[in-house]
């Protein structure tokens, strides 16, 4: 089955830095990778996603790029800001089966 | 438009106790997840199913059974509870792109 690794675990920033977290999966059928926020005690929520056809896509401060050679993706955020403080989370799936997480990385922006 | 509910949103159960967890989804997605969420060990499947009538084990399935009878709901069970089930349990659904999640329930095992 998938495995996805994620890194760092954890990451902190001061304001106005970028932050970047990276993921690594091992199946090469895998396709779609989403990435979601959860606040503490909060849903996870998507925040943005990528499908293997495309090599990158934005949304305002927050970028995702896939290498499919390599099997590695990343999230990017600009211009951190204290509400992008959170847990970020990678996953991949191929198809319309299930996603695999990875374990999560902590962001810390300092104000 | 709800989204997805979990119920409960908190509860305790004794070792040994059974108890069961709804899920309900409103826009009528086939796909339905359940997932566990431990300290550093991120999101885990329990169970999934892919349309109404069907079940799947995920990649934690021991201990818990499902039941999708109807496509709006996700039945959770803890037959016989063991305090190693402490958990935050999520359900999500899915139509073709990323899941939506319920808000999740905080189960504790004593």
């Amino acid at each position: 089955g998938e495995n996805v690794e994620q890194h760092p675990s954890t990451l902190s920033v001061q304001e106005g830095d970028s932050a970047v977290i990276k993921c690594t999966y091992s199946d090469s059928a895998s396709n779609y990778f989403p990435w979601y926020k959860q606040e503490l005690g909060k849903r996870p929520q998507l925040i943005i996603d990528i499908r293997s056809n495309v090599g990158e896509k934005k949304d305002q401060r927050i970028a995702v790029t896939l290498n499919k050679t390599a099997k590695h993706f990343s999230l990017h955020i600009t211009e951190t800001q204290p509400e992008d403080s959170a847990v970020y989370f990678c996953a991949a799936s191929s198809g319309y089966s299930t996603l695999t997480f990875g374990k999560g990385t902590m962001l810390l922006v300092s104000p | 438009n709800a989204g997805v509910t979990q119920t409960p949103k908190f509860r305790v159960l004794k070792t040994g106790q059974s108890m069961t967890l709804l899920c309900a989804q409103d826009m009528n997605h086939e796909y339905m997840y359940w997932y566990r969420q431990d300290p550093g060990m991120g999101l885990r499947l329990i169970h999934y199913s892919v349309g109404e009538g069907t079940t799947a084990k995920g990649e934690v399935p021991d201990g818990y059974n499902v039941s999708r009878l109807k496509k709006q709901n996700f039945l959770l069970g803890l037959e016989s509870a063991a305090p190693s089930q402490t958990s935050v349990y999520f359900c999500a659904s899915r139509s073709g792109g990323g899941y939506t999640f319920g808000s999740g329930t905080r189960l504790t095992v004593v």
